[in-house]
């Protein structure tokens, strides 16, 4: 069985510009959890989809958004990136009230 | 707001050491408990969980048991192996899964042969 696929491992953009992350579940998953850790706050939680609809929402800026797709595959999308969005992302997908599976991760960076 | 708080870090132990990572939580009601792994380069591996007070958890040697009295999560190793260097984080959530995790800052293990 295929774990969670995250694309791409890097990404290097610069300040302003947007970017899109993707993340595809494990087959099966409905759920499909976006995180965001960094050094300095560690892991925090952004967003979850179910089904196509977003579930909860982390304490984030509106810049940070994302889409989940009729077959749970999400993308997340940072608009005008800040020097600060510089981060691994993490994925993580469960069938609805299971165990969280993660992927390994995009690491943006951002100059 | 919910939070969970991991003894300092780094840890450096020795090959077949006793291991105790300290971990405390703030939460209204009765959140489940969960220990993570993060291997160098990878994502985060469920290590082991609890979703109700008094429960174990256990899993490759180590175990948690969940303290709602201490509201504490400790994990522990009888003996642990160069393997087990990673970073470990403690987390909770309010839901019956693991669909919104709060996490610890993450404690640095290292073991030395």
């Amino acid at each position: 069985k295929a774990g969670v696929t995250q694309t791409p491992r890097y990404l290097i953009k610069t300040r302003g510009q947007q970017v899109t992350l993707s993340c595809s579940p494990i087959s099966g998953h409905r759920s499909v959890s976006w995180y965001q850790q960094t050094p300095g706050q560690g892991l925090q939680f952004l967003f979850e989809y179910f089904s196509e609809t977003q579930r909860n929402k982390g304490n984030f800026p509106g810049r940070f958004s994302g889409r989940q797709f009729s077959n749970s595959r999400s993308e997340m999308n940072v608009s005008t990136l800040e020097l600060g969005d510089s981060a691994l992302y993490l994925c993580a997908s469960s069938w609805g009230q299971g165990e969280a599976f993660f992927g390994q991760g995009t690491r943006l960076t951002v100059v | 707001g919910d939070s969970v708080t991991q003894m300092e870090g780094p840890v450096t132990l020795s090959e077949e050491a006793f291991l105790t990572i300290n971990c405390t939580y703030t939460a209204t009601g009765y959140p489940s408990l969960f220990w993570y792994v993060q291997y160098p380069g990878e994502g985060l591996q469920l290590l082991l969980k609890a979703t109700k007070a008094d429960d174990k958890g256990s899993n490759k040697g180590f175990e948690a048991t969940y303290r709602k009295e201490t509201t504490s999560f400790h994990l522990e190793k009888g003996s642990v192996q160069v393997s087990d260097s990673a970073v470990y984080f403690c987390a909770l959530s309010k839901d019956q899964g693991a669909q919104k995790l709060v996490f610890g800052q993450g404690t640095r293990l290292t073991i030395n042969p």
